[in-house]
């Protein structure tokens, strides 16, 4: 089951800050969080496992929330770098496969 | 590290012919995931191997795709016939240990049917 994200699309200035919602209707044990630029590979910021590890980035957090099986992820001060496709991906099981939702597309402008 | 490796980069080619892919993981994983991307579909999972063995491959279309891995630094996804709708750009992936862990994407195949 493909996991939910919104908002579909964000336009963001400079600066300013922004929050990428999943969601997923199964238990989840991990979320997994990528960025693709236009016409690039998928990139690696984050994984949040289930017990509250994270694996990821600096300048990007993000919440797990096990019982609603929801992550957000957060962008704050944003930079014109941080433009492009997010992805959040599911699994449900340790050493399962990873399910992308549908993207949301993030544009920053000066 | 020279990262995941694809080729080739684009592929172009008729209806009913036979295509291959190729990928070379990064040295020292031992999972290797092949996705397809369109924009109606978006970043679908087709099949990933742990230890050169195909664990899951129930994102698989049909019958015309098969993916192999004969050792660990290679692997081929082939589609036999193609068809216009299998146009899409195709990643590798591989990782150290399979889901849990961060997934590095090669930087894809580009597939037109025509």
């Amino acid at each position: 089951q493909q996991p939910v994200q919104s908002p579909q699309a964000v336009i963001l200035r400079e600066g300013e800050d922004a929050v990428i919602n999943c969601s997923s209707s199964k238990a989840l044990y991990s979320v997994h969080w990528y960025r693709q630029k236009h016409g690039e590979a998928p990139v690696f910021l984050m994984i949040l496992l289930k017990g509250g590890e994270q694996k990821g980035h600096d300048k990007i957090s993000a919440s797990f929330n096990e019982k609603k099986q929801q992550s957000s992820l957060y962008l704050t001060a944003s930079q014109l770098s941080y433009s492009g496709t997010y992805f959040c991906g599911t699994e449900s099981g340790s050493y399962d496969k990873v399910i992308f939702g549908p993207g949301t597309s993030l544009s920053v402008i000066p | 590290d020279a990262g995941v490796i694809q080729s080739p980069r684009h592929e172009v080619t008729e209806m009913g012919q036979e295509v291959t892919l190729r990928c070379k993981p990064i040295s020292g994983h031992n999972s290797l995931f092949w996705y397809r991307q369109t924009m109606m579909r978006g970043l679908e999972l087709l099949i990933y191997f742990n230890n050169n063995v195909p664990i899951d491959d129930s994102g698989m279309p049909e019958d015309r795709f098969s993916a192999k891995m004969p050792n660990a630094s290679f692997s081929t996804l082939k589609i036999q016939p193609s068809e216009p709708r299998d146009s899409a750009v195709y990643f590798c992936a591989s990782s150290n240990q399979g889901g849990s862990y961060e997934q590095y994407f090669g930087p894809g195949t580009r597939l037109t049917v025509t």
